[in-house]
């Protein structure tokens, strides 16, 4: 079935530092998420992107729809300490599009 | 409260016993997800359902049961615990255009 890598798996930076991380998979995904996991809490989500090559922002936050549907990729600007936390990938399968599924999450810890 | 709330938010059992974890949304979602949380796994879908009395497996759904009587209710019950379900639960609905809301999760430690 399809799945979805995520890359790094954990990430320790300075505050202030800019931040990338990516989501890969073996096979296209029409619609990329990406959600965001406090610790103790339920993710949350951050950004949607449902068409290829799509750029979208959310505030310091920047995500981007690989162009072969294959990948995305996620960045963060300006760390800060708020931004410790758990990120995901998650997508709809593409032969069942009611099967929502999630990567295996990339851990951010930001140091002032 | 609206929302999407789990119970317990803490359970621990002995192995072989049954348990069952509930989850309840207010939205009248269509769709809800049962995920398993664990260290370098990620989040695994157990199992889903599209609609009330219509339930599918996910990526890990032995040693569980669903059902969906009602579109609010997605109780989540293995039948006979196991060690390896010791693990973080999480429920999540979403609606045909919205993408998914999660609950607070369960943490379940079977000794």
């Amino acid at each position: 079935g399809q799945q979805l890598n995520q890359s790094p798996q954990s990430m320790f930076i300075q505050e202030g530092e800019d931040v990338s991380m990516n989501c890969t998979s073996s096979s296209i995904f029409n619609t990329w998420l990406w959600y965001k996991q406090d610790p103790g809490e339920g993710p949350v989500l951050l950004i949607a992107l449902y068409k290829a090559g799509e750029l979208t922002s959310n505030g310091r936050l920047t995500a981007q729809f690989g162009i072969t549907r294959k990948d995305s990729f996620l960045n963060i600007s300006a760390s800060i300490p708020s931004d410790v936390g758990i990120y995901f990938c998650a997508g709809p399968t593409l032969w069942d599009t009611d099967k929502l599924i999630f990567g295996t999450g990339t851990r951010l810890q930001v140091f002032p | 409260d609206a929302g999407i709330t789990q119970s317990p938010r803490y359970k621990i059992t002995e192995t072989g016993r049954q348990v069952t974890l509930m989850c309840h949304q207010t939205w009248s979602h269509s769709y809800m997800f049962w995920y398993r949380q664990d260290l370098g796994h990620g989040l695994r879908l157990i199992y889903y359902s599209a609609a009330a009395d219509i339930t599918d497996k996910g990526e890990v759904p032995d040693g569980y049961v669903v059902s969906r009587s009602k579109t609010e209710n997605f109780p989540l019950t293995l039948e006979s615990a196991t060690r390896s379900q010791t693990s973080v639960y999480f429920c999540a609905s979403k609606d045909l255009y919205t993408e998914a809301f999660f609950g607070q999760g369960t943490r379940l430690t079977v000794v």
